[in-house]
């Protein structure tokens, strides 16, 4: 079956420095891929997305690249600011018959 | 554009009650998902509607089913109601559903078992 890995946190920055959060799957097909980021008392946004190997997807500073060959789909972003604390997921969908499949999510916390 | 709403906010109810959760995708997105966040299991997927159609769902009891209206819109039913069932219940909409679509995500409904 399909799954995504990625590391839960917390974790901890001081603004402005860089981030990356890891994450990698394992999917029959050849899948989507997202990272979704939930805000405290929200649903989930859709952060950016690639659908093929060597695709960027990029928004609001952050970018990840679908790499095929080591089936990863890290988040990075060079800046990180308060307002960018909050839960990240990490997803994959193949086909979408199945849905989602969601990391456990990374908490990140940005301190002034 | 409207984004995904759902209703209600909050619904408190008790064990062996019955629970509604509804939905309405964004306009023109035909495919609807639900999804169980619960405390320590992270998301996970529940059902899936599609044209009006359940085609397919997650590893969950029978006692969790639902509908899709001919507006495309959903709801969520869950039976028996047990206290595992306390999370949060999230829908999602995309324009297709046998496609990798982007899902995107209403607010959710908290639903608290006492």
């Amino acid at each position: 079956g399909n799954s995504v890995t990625q590391m839960e946190g917390p974790v901890t920055l001081s603004e402005e420095a860089f981030l990356t959060i890891n994450c990698t799957y394992t999917a029959t097909g050849y899948p989507s891929l997202f990272w979704y980021v939930q805000y405290p008392g929200e649903g989930l946004q859709l952060l950016l997305k690639a659908t093929k190997a060597d695709d960027k997807g990029s928004n609001k500073g952050f970018e990840a690249t679908y790499r095929k060959e080591t089936t990863s789909f890290h988040l990075e972003k060079g800046s990180v600011q308060v307002s960018d604390s909050a839960v990240y997921f990490c997803a994959l969908s193949d086909r979408g018959a199945d849905g989602l499949t969601f990391g456990k999510g990374t908490h990140l916390i940005i301190q002034p | 554009e409207a984004g995904v709403t759902q209703s209600p906010t909050h619904l408190i109810k008790t064990r062996g009650q019955q629970a509604t959760l509804r939905c309405s995708p964004i306009s023109g997105h035909t495919s609807v998902y639900w999804y169980q966040q619960a405390l320590g299991l992270g998301l996970q997927f529940l059902l899936w509607y599609d044209e009006g159609e359940e085609r397919n769902r997650g590893n969950f009891p029978p006692r969790f089913s639902g509908r899709q209206f001919p507006n495309y819109s959903s709801e969520l039913n869950v039976n028996a109601l047990e206290l595992e069932d306390s999370a949060l219940y999230l829908c999602a909409s995309s324009l297709e559903g046998w496609s990798n679509q982007p899902q995107h995500f209403g607010d959710g409904t908290r639903l608290s078992i006492l």
